[in-house]
């Protein structure tokens, strides 16, 4: 069975400045992707960032990027620059090649302080 | 264009009733999911639909729960009996069909439906 473990409930960060969010998760495939989702109070969930496992290099979208530990099975967010609009709930997410099935991780609370 | 939309948002009943969720997805997207999330937890998936077929159910956590998509678009989770463990937010998600056989698109969600059972 697959699981998504994040160790942080919370966590807070000055304006502009960069905070790291932790993910690990354990799985026997070998052909995966990985999602970061952030959920602000709206309750829609909103796709950050994607790594499919095969590839060596990290994604990088704007101010987010990963940094992917395939052997170590980790996958850390790392959002730059820090904006009061990043307050929300992150989740780190796992998928199986080839299914529909998303398995999450409980989630980091994220305060962005002025 | 519009998203995934999900009616009630909000839907109240007492234990023991059945209640019906109801979630359009973006139009033209042939994949549709819906996931429970519980206060605090993250989401867990309950069911997958590839157009009217259910794909893989294997979320569902008995048989009071049920889901059907009669005409590949719009969907309906169905929970019969409601008990007070069914309070939770219910998430629909959809996404298009991808070009390779087997492939799975971005999942977007909707704003979901909470689900209070008293």
């Amino acid at each position: 069975a697959q699981t998504v473990t994040q160790s942080q409930p919370e966590m807070s960060v000055q304006e502009a400045e960069t905070v790291t969010l932790s993910c690990t998760y354990d799985t026997s495939e070998n052909n995966y992707y990985l999602f970061w989702y952030k959920q602000p109070p709206s309750r829609q969930m909103i796709l950050v960032i994607r790594q499919e496992a095969y590839k060596q290099q990290n994604a990088t979208e704007n101010r987010f990027s990963v940094n992917f530990q395939k052997a170590a099975k980790s996958f850390s967010l790392k959002i730059s620059d820090s904006q009061l609009g990043d307050t929300a709930m992150y989740f780190c997410a796992f998928q199986i090649r080839n299914t529909g099935k998303l398995i999450f991780g409980q989630g980091t609370t994220l305060q962005v302080k002025p | 264009g519009a998203g995934v939309s999900q009616t009630p948002s909000n839907k109240v009943t007492e234990k023991g009733k059945y209640v019906e969720l109801r979630c359009d997805p973006i139009s033209g997207h042939t994949a549709l999911y819906w996931y429970r999330q519980s206060l605090g937890q993250g989401p867990e998936f309950l069911i997958y639909f590839q157009g009217t077929g259910a794909a893989d159910d294997s979320g569902l956590p008995n048989d009071r729960f049920f889901a059907v998509r009669p005409e590949g678009s719009v969907s309906t989770l169905k929970i019969q009996r409601t008990e007070r463990g069914d309070s939770a937010v219910y998430l629909c998600a959809s996404s298009s069909q991808p070009r390779l056989a087997g492939g799975h698109n971005e999942q977007f969600f909707g704003p979901g439906t909470r689900l209070t059972v008293l």
